[in-house]
């Protein structure tokens, strides 16, 4: 079974610091690995992906993460954060078994940007 | 393109009552997944349909149950609601490994 650990449960940051949202996990298989911004009230939206190649990921509204797979961790950066970037963030595995591409999620990261 | 749709948007449901969810995927997409968020959790897996079949479920009693049709769109039944289904359901679509998220149904039982 697969599993994810996002560490920390809220991270405070000032605008235009740098950020970066932890997320371990665990699988006995290779793995795809992504993640998602859930802003209030709001679906999912999907920030990056890790599916194989380069380890460093580059998604949308500047933010970034990098693969390790020593350390299986997939941990997501943003060089100087807006307020508009206050949200919770949710780190993601998929499970290929049986031919389906279901999703194993953290339990969140609230990004509270500060000015 | 529209997106990932899903209705209602919210739902109110008494304890023991029956409620259905309705899902319409991207344009393209073949699989349609159900996810529960309760509220301050992360989204868990409910089960994912393909070509009208349930492919894969999580670890959900059979209360919940799903159905695909023809089109691609889908739905979600729950029955006999308890308080803890209290929730936001989300639908996820795919074609390959990328799932598109659409908005949430937010399921009350009172």
């Amino acid at each position: 079974a697969q599993s994810v650990t996002q560490l920390d449960s809220q991270v405070p940051v000032f605008e235009e610091a740098p950020v970066e949202l932890r997320c371990n996990y665990s699988s006995s298989v290779s793995v795809y690995l992504f993640w998602y911004v859930q802003y209030p009230n709001q679906g999912l939206q999907l920030l990056l992906k890790y599916l194989s190649g380069s380890t460093l990921v580059k998604g949308i509204n500047g933010f970034e993460a990098e693969f390790n797979k020593s350390q299986t961790s997939f941990h997501l950066r943003k060089p100087s954060v807006h307020i508009s970037d206050t949200a919770e963030y949710f780190c993601a595995v998929s499970d290929l078994a049986g031919g389906g591409n279901k999703l194993t999620f953290g339990t969140g990261t609230q990004l509270k940007v500060e000015l | 393109d529209a997106g990932v749709t899903q209705s209602p948007t919210h739902l109110i449901k008494t304890r023991g009552q029956q409620v259905t969810l309705r899902c319409s995927p991207k344009s393209g997409h073949d699989t349609v997944s159900w996810y529960q968020q309760a509220l301050g959790q992360g989204p868990q897996f409910i089960f994912q349909y393909y070509e009208e079949e349930e492919r894969q479920r999580g670890n959900f009693p059979d209360r919940f149950s799903g159905h695909q049709f023809p089109n691609y769109s889908s739905e979600l039944n729950v029955n006999a609601l308890l308080l803890g289904d209290s929730a936001l359901y989300l639908c996820a679509s795919s074609l390959g490994i990328e799932a598109f998220f659409g908005q949430g149904t937010r399921l009350t039982v009172v």
